[in-house]
C-alpha cells in the first residue's frame, strides 16, 4: 500500500541546535515533496518544494534534501529558535495526472530556550 | 488567511443533519480542495475541483458532496452528519496541479456533530 510516514511524532531540541525531521514514503513516485509549518488552529502554511531531480533546496534557515533512492526528504532548520515551535508536514504530489497532494502526519517540534 | 475564507470557523451540529461549510477565495485560483484533520490520521483529501462544475473524489469521500458554481466559491455538504464526521476541516487553494508555490490554506472549521 501507499504510505507517506513522518517517523517522529513530536521532537524536542535545544535553542540554537539544527532539528531534523524525516519523511519517508512507499509506492509512490512522487514529482515533488513539499513541506508545510502548521501553528496551532491555523492552516499549514507552504515552506519549501523540492522537486524529483533536486537533491537539495535552500531558504534561509531552511533546508530540504530528496533522495529518490531512499524514498526519503529530510527537513533542516538550522540556529533553531524558540519561534520555530510548530508542527511541520511534509507533502507528496504523486508523478500521476493532477492528483492532489498527500500529506503526512506531521512533527510537532518543540525548540526549548 | 490572505485570500481565502472559510465559514463557519466553529459550528456544532446534531447527528442526521445536513451541514454546508463554504471556503471562498479572491485568488481567482483554479483549483481548490477540502481536506480534514484529525489526530493520528494527519491531513485528509475528500474532495477537489480543477474548475467550475469540476470536481473529483478523494479518499475519504463517502458522506460528503461537493459544488462549485462559481470559481471563488467550494462548498463541502455533510448529507446527514455522524459524529465519525467530528473533524477540523480545511480548504486549500492552488493556481496549477503543479504550483510551485504550494497550497494556500484557510484557517479552518472545527465542525463537532452531537
Amino acid at each position: 500500500s501507499q504510505k507517506i510516514e513522518q517517523n517522529s511524532e513530536a521532537l524536542n531540541i535545544q535553542e540554537g541546535k539544527t532539528a531534523t525531521l524525516t519523511c519517508n514514503y512507499t509506492n509512490y513516485s512522487p514529482a515533488y515533496l513539499q513541506w508545510y509549518r502548521q501553528d496551532p488552529g491555523r492552516g499549514p502554511v507552504f515552506l519549501l518544494l523540492i522537486r524529483e531531480n533536486e537533491k537539495e533546496k535552500r531558504k534561509e534557515r531552511l533546508k530540504v534534501t530528496f533522495d529518490t533512492t531512499l524514498k526519503q526528504s529530510l527537513f533542516h532548520i538550522t540556529a533553531s529558535q524558540p519561534a520555530d515551535s510548530a508542527t511541520y508536514l511534509c507533502a507528496l504530489r504523486p508523478n500521476s495526472g493532477n492528483t492532489p497532494l498527500v500529506f503526512g502526519k506531521g512533527t510537532r517540534l518543540s525548540v526549548i530556550a | 488567511d490572505a485570500g481565502i475564507t472559510q465559514s463557519p470557523r466553529h459550528k456544532v451540529t446534531e447527528t442526521g443533519t445536513p451541514v454546508t461549510l463554504r471556503c471562498h477565495q479572491t485568488e481567482n485560483h483554479r483549483y481548490m480542495y477540502w481536506y480534514r484533520q484529525d489526530p493520528g490520521h494527519g491531513l485528509r483529501l475528500i474532495h477537489y475541483s480543477y474548475g467550475v462544475k469540476d470536481t473529483d473524489k478523494g479518499e475519504v469521500s463517502d458522506g460528503y458532496s461537493v459544488s462549485r458554481s462559481k470559481t471563488e466559491d467550494f462548498l463541502l455538504t455533510l448529507e446527514s452528519a455522524t459524529s465519525s464526521q467530528t473533524s477540523v476541516y480545511f480548504c486549500a487553494i492552488s493556481e496549477s496541479s503543479g504550483s510551485d508555490n504550494g497550497y494556500t490554506f484557510g484557517s479552518g472549521t472545527r465542525l463537532t456533530v452531537v
